[in-house]
């Protein structure tokens, strides 16, 4: 059973635009969602994170928008750069257990001149 | 600087065959994880350790066992019983198990098993 759904799979960007990644869950236990970005042949690396008690984090060109009722999250790249070509990863998990992450199945952005 | 080395990057081994994948950490952290990377599968829990001495499976731990006999090290061995080994095998760690502020996981830079 997949707790985290990521979409899409795949996306490509011009330069300049838009790039949004969505995530739905479904266990109402999550309480920490944070996004990961991984470049070939690297390890994930973490990007941006938010707490169900927000609805909108911003940092730099990356924000998080989390909708707690619909159990839904987003990240949104504005401007997006052909070096931000990579595969991002959303994920959540239960804070206070065993902080296991349940990762969604990720997407690869390619950004485009 | 602080991180985590997973070696070797890559490895090749015959069926049949048990091998040993590497991860060692000198950020201090208490925990530690193995993740299998497919793709379209995103990253799939294999086993995970809070303490020294002690360990949990996650997800997918069958056809593999690990230790901890270090806090600084974690390694991970893909055993014959293991049916689809070829992946790409991720370690991680975070500072404090079961806080928020330990949620944030920092990844090796990975190790590509190929088994044929």
């Amino acid at each position: 059973q997949q707790q985290v759904k990521q979409s899409p799979q795949s996306l490509i960007v011009q330069k300049g635009g838009i790039s949004i990644i969505n995530c739905a869950y479904e266990n109402t236990a999550f309480d920490y969602f944070p996004w990961y970005q991984q470049f070939p042949g690297k390890g994930p690396a973490l990007l941006i994170a938010i707490r169900p008690d927000v609805s909108e984090k911003k940092e730099g060109r990356f924000t998080i928008s989390f909708n707690k009722s619909a159990k839904q999250f987003s990240l949104h790249i504005m401007d997006s750069q052909p070096g931000d070509s990579a595969t991002y990863f959303c994920a959540a998990v239960t804070t206070g257990t065993a902080s296991k992450l349940t990762f969604g199945t990720g997407t690869r952005l390619q950004v485009t001149l | 600087d602080g991180g985590i080395t997973q070696s070797p990057k890559y490895l090749f081994r015959k069926e049949g065959q048990n091998v040993t994948l590497s991860c060692e950490q000198n950020l201090n952290h208490d925990a530690m994880y193995w993740y299998r990377q497919d793709p379209g599968q995103g990253l799939r829990l294999i086993y995970y350790s809070q303490i020294v001495n002690d360990f949990q499976k996650g997800d997918i731990a069958e056809g593999y066992s690990v230790s901890r006999e270090k806090k600084e090290s974690f390694p991970l061995t893909v055993t014959s019983a293991q049916k689809n080994p070829t992946a790409f095998y991720l370690c991680a760690s975070s500072r404090k198990p079961g806080t928020l502020e330990g949620s944030p996981l920092h990844f090796g830079n990975g190790t590509r098993l190929t088994v044929t």
